[in-house]
């Protein structure tokens, strides 16, 4: 059975601290690894799509990393607007639906 | 930029009740999905859409639930007899593609608040 777990729960940052998030997969062949955020009362927002080890994404502030296991999201100098919840999920081989991960919640103090 | 649009936003129904959730996928994808997500917890998937039959169901996706494409546009999802377990945000997506890990869009949800 695919599973993803992300830490930390939660993450409060000060305006312009650089951090980043984790999202650690087992799955049974990876389609691809997706980074989503989502909103309070929103629907998830796509981010990125991974697709093979080594693999980098970059979008203004963001930069998404992947491993065999294992995703990271970096964000750099983040702004109070980079405040949300990061969910990351998982396409295995088998089966057309994403796993996603609980999420991480990050708040970004002016 | 094209979005996957869904309504009502909010829906309040007394147990027992059918409920249609409905959605506009964007209009050049082929794959429609519904996932919901409980209030606190992870976004979970129930069922994937293709070519105007399920393709994939979850365990949650029992005999109350069932999906229609009833025009070119439109993909709705019915709960026919609700319970109180069932409130929750039902996110619909869509997909151009399913091979090679293509993203899925989502739209805004629409809650559901059984009472």
């Amino acid at each position: 059975e695919d599973q993803v777990t992300q830490s930390p729960e939660a993450l409060r940052l000060q305006e312009g601290e650089s951090s980043s998030l984790n999202c650690s997969y087992t799955v049974s062949g990876l389609r691809g690894l997706f980074w989503y955020r989502q909103d309070p009362g929103k629907g998830p927002e796509f981010l990125f799509t991974l697709y093979s080890a080594g693999e980098e994404k970059e979008k203004e502030r963001l930069k998404a990393t992947l491993t065999k296991k294992e995703s990271f999201l970096h964000i750099t100098a983040p702004k109070p607007e980079d405040s949300a919840t990061y969910l990351c999920a998982v396409l295995g081989n088998y089966g057309q639906n994403f796993v996603f991960g609980p999420g991480t919640r990050l708040s970004v103090l002016p | 930029e094209p979005e996957v649009t869904q309504t009502p936003s909010h829906q309040v129904t007394q147990m027992g009740q059918e409920v249609i959730l409905r959605c506009v996928p964007i209009s050049n994808h082929l794959y429609f999905y519904w996932y919901r997500q409980i209030l606190g917890q992870k976004v979970e998937f129930l069922v994937s859409f293709y070519n105007n039959e399920i393709s994939e169901k979850s365990e949650i996706f029992d005999d109350q639930f069932s999906v229609e494409r009833p025009d070119g546009s439109n993909f709705t999802l019915k709960i026919r007899s609700t319970k109180l377990e069932d409130s929750a945000m039902y996110f619909c997506a869509s997909s151009l593609a399913r091979g090679a890990g293509q993203p899925q869009h989502f739209g805004d949800g629409t809650r559901l608040s059984i009472l």
